[in-house]
């Protein structure tokens, strides 16, 4: 079984909508993030957190919200979809050190029309 | 604040030619490095990576990197490339007490 899994994988949405992606992890870990993948950009951190009660804006936070439910699941919200949110959407664990990896799910895309 | 470039947007290269994809990174700090693959329709995972010690570090699928301090450089080489490695390559910097930094991508396709 996967560590970090990522529901919807697909999804398709109309301007206005709200959205919610949900992310899950079995590797134990406290820091969770939340990246989105445009062609050429790379990946933008959206939000991140550092346990259920400590969660932080990215570079690219506007228009998204997110909700630490446990220590295991980490859901990035579109409270009213707009197409220029149309991207792959991350996932991402990572232990406590800086030295640690970052393990990523399998992405979501999302196109918003 | 620290940044990470990969200068190379695509790299075409024939299968079982040596590649070379580029990093560089900018930071005032000791940074750890790291390199990922993603596949097509997958997501991000760890090639290798380099914390400290020697600076030719080896990972998977036959990639290694060279950390180069004075030229602020973290290349990604592969002697002999097979069409399974197309794929994208992000470079990624660390530092201590803050999030990574990810590169724009190098978008390897290996040709027959």
């Amino acid at each position: 079984d996967a560590d970090v899994t990522q529901t919807p994988r697909n999804r398709i949405t109309k301007t206005g909508k709200r959205i919610m992606l949900e992310c899950s992890q079995t590797k134990g870990h406290d820091r969770m993030y939340w990246y989105r993948q445009d062609p050429g950009l790379g990946l933008r951190l959206i939000y991140y957190s550092f346990d259920v009660k400590d969660i932080n804006k990215g570079e690219i936070s506007d228009g998204y919200s997110v909700s630490r439910q446990a220590q295991a699941k980490f859901s990035l919200s579109l409270e009213s979809a707009i197409p220029n949110q149309t991207a792959l959407y991350f996932c991402a664990t990572k232990g406590d050190r800086s030295t640690d990896t970052q393990y990523f799910g399998p992405g979501t895309r999302l196109t918003v029309l | 604040a620290q940044s990470v470039t990969q200068l190379d947007s695509q790299v075409p290269v024939f299968e079982e030619a040596p590649v070379e994809l580029r990093c560089n990174y900018s930071s005032s700090v000791s940074v750890y490095l790291f390199w990922y693959v993603q596949y097509p329709n997958q997501g991000l995972q760890l090639l290798l990576k380099y914390l400290s010690g020697s600076t030719l570090v080896k990972g998977i699928n036959g990639f290694e990197a060279e950390f180069n301090k004075s030229q602020t450089s973290f290349h990604l080489r592969k002697p002999s490339v097979h069409i399974s490695d197309t794929a994208e390559y992000f470079c990624a910097a660390g530092i201590y007490g803050q999030n990574f930094v990810f590169g724009p991508g190098t978008r390897l396709s290996v040709l027959p």
